[in-house]
């Protein structure tokens, strides 16, 4: 398996700008996180779901940002608009239930620059 | 509610031992976690243990774990170049298995 993909890895955009963010899961997994990684904040949970219904969005900023999985191999995350503030690394995961150890697998993330 | 700490900086000599902390506050923590990150990529799990393990060890790893501390600890033996990463302490609760909360990550720097 490919493991999990995310695009772009590189985003840079201007301040009021829509930008969205991609990502596939592993196959057969039924569990899909999305977390942001900032020096001053560590990894922040922003949103999971399963079986492509979202469980838990306490962790997501504000109305800006809104995170769809329209199916079970494609999620999205969308910020709209951008802030400066918004700067940082976001990753998806995917884990499979059932499994003893819970383990959640990373993809490569993207590194989103609003200027 | 549920925190993890963990301090922010370790540096060690190749071949020395490496020995990161971590404490957590949720006393109904099921599983704790370490995962490391390489720069420019994603967390990948290590190593984790159950909460009713006091230790596991994997090759050059130990993880201690003091349940009545709340407190965590991963041991790297023969420390490499290559292992020099950050490295994070998660947990994850009873009946919330899937979600799991991160420490801030631990930066591990080996000098050769």
């Amino acid at each position: 398996d490919a493991g999990v993909i995310q695009s772009p890895r590189h985003e840079v955009t201007e301040m009021g700008q829509e930008v969205t963010l991609r990502c596939k899961p592993i196959s057969g997994h039924d569990y899909l996180f999305w977390y942001r990684q900032t020096m001053m904040r560590g990894l922040e949970l922003l949103i999971y779901f399963n079986n492509n219904v979202p469980i838990d969005d306490s962790g997501m900023p504000e109305d800006r940002f809104s995170a769809k999985m329209p199916n079970a191999s494609f999620s999205t995350l969308k910020i709209q608009p951008s802030e400066p503030r918004d700067s940082a690394v976001y990753f998806c995961a995917s884990s499979l239930s059932g499994k003893s150890s819970y383990e959640q697998y990373f993809g490569p993330g993207t590194r989103l620059t609003v200027t | 509610g549920e925190d993890v700490e963990q301090s922010l900086f370790l540096s060690v000599r190749e071949g020395d031992s490496s020995v990161i902390n971590c404490t957590y506050t949720d006393s109904s923590s099921t599983y704790l976690y370490w995962y490391k990150q390489e720069p420019g990529a994603g967390l990948q799990l290590l190593t984790y243990i159950f909460s009713n393990m006091d230790m596991k060890q994997d090759q050059r790893l130990t993880v201690l774990l003091n349940k009545k501390d709340k407190h965590l600890s991963l041991r790297i033996a023969d420390t490499q170049t290559g292992d020099s990463a950050i490295y994070f302490c998660a947990e994850s609760i009873t009946g919330g298995y899937q979600k799991v909360t991160f420490g801030i990550g631990t930066k591990l720097q080996v000098i050769p």
